[in-house]
């Protein structure tokens, strides 16, 4: 099993770019977490889809970020226009499922570093 | 303040000694979990730990929790130079009534284990 893979590894851009991240949860997982890491605000959720649909996107900033998930082995969060404060390392997630009591365990990608100039 | 905080924020200790981390939280909550995350790295999962259980092993790890003081520590035991990781603890509860896998994280501990 590759993980989950998530590309790319690192983006620089300038303020106003618009930026695509990209993931593919691991085959057979069919919830997907987006979450945001800074030294300041550490791990946030950013939004989660269950079987390809969003569930809950309380923690996307601003109308700056969308995500999809078009199938269920890909997804993608968008940021346009970026603006500095962007700047972070994004991690996507999957796991097996709700199961019912919400207990399953996350597979973490290796994260994209984004940096905005 | 964020459901799942950890303490200390850092901890530096030497090979062969015991590291303990501790993880308090505010909600009730569906079960526990313990994640390891390397420089430059994605998390991992460590363990597991539902409301209903008060211990759990594995391996050189060891997992409490006490729903009543809502707070759970983690115990890494021997420790290693390739312990040395962040650690963050990460609560899943039932919000609204709707049970889903939304992991709310800590802060993180740093543990560095000299060798």
């Amino acid at each position: 099993d590759a993980g989950v893979i998530q590309s790319p590894r690192h983006e620089v851009t300038e303020m106003g770019q618009e930026v695509t991240l990209r993931c593919k949860p691991i085959s057979g997982h069919n919830s997907l977490f987006w979450y945001r890491q800074t030294m300041m605000r550490g791990l946030e959720l950013l939004i989660y889809f269950n079987n390809n649909v969003p569930i809950d996107d309380s923690g996307m900033p601003e109308d700056r970020f969308s995500a999809k998930m078009p199938n269920a082995s890909f997804s993608t969060l968008k940021i346009q226009p970026s603006e500095p404060r962007d700047s972070a390392v994004y991690f996507c997630a999957s796991s097996r499922g709700m199961g019912g009591q919400g207990d399953e365990k996350l597979f973490f990608g290796s994260g994209t570093q984004l940096s905005v100039l | 303040s964020q459901q799942g905080e950890e303490d200390p924020q850092a901890l530096s200790i030497q090979e062969g000694e015991n590291a303990t981390m501790n993880c308090s939280y505010k909600t009730s909550i569906n079960n526990l979990q313990w994640y390891r995350q390397n420089s430059g790295r994605g998390l991992v999962h460590l363990i597991l730990i539902r409301s209903n259980e008060r211990e759990k092993h594995s391996g050189r790890l060891r997992v409490t929790l006490d729903t009543s003081k809502k707070s759970s520590s983690l115990l890494i035991t021997a420790s290693r130079a390739a312990d040395t990781a962040s650690y963050f603890c990460a609560t899943s509860s039932n919000a609204g009534g709707t049970s889903y896998g939304k992991l709310t994280f800590g802060q993180g501990t740093i543990l560095t284990v000299h060798p």
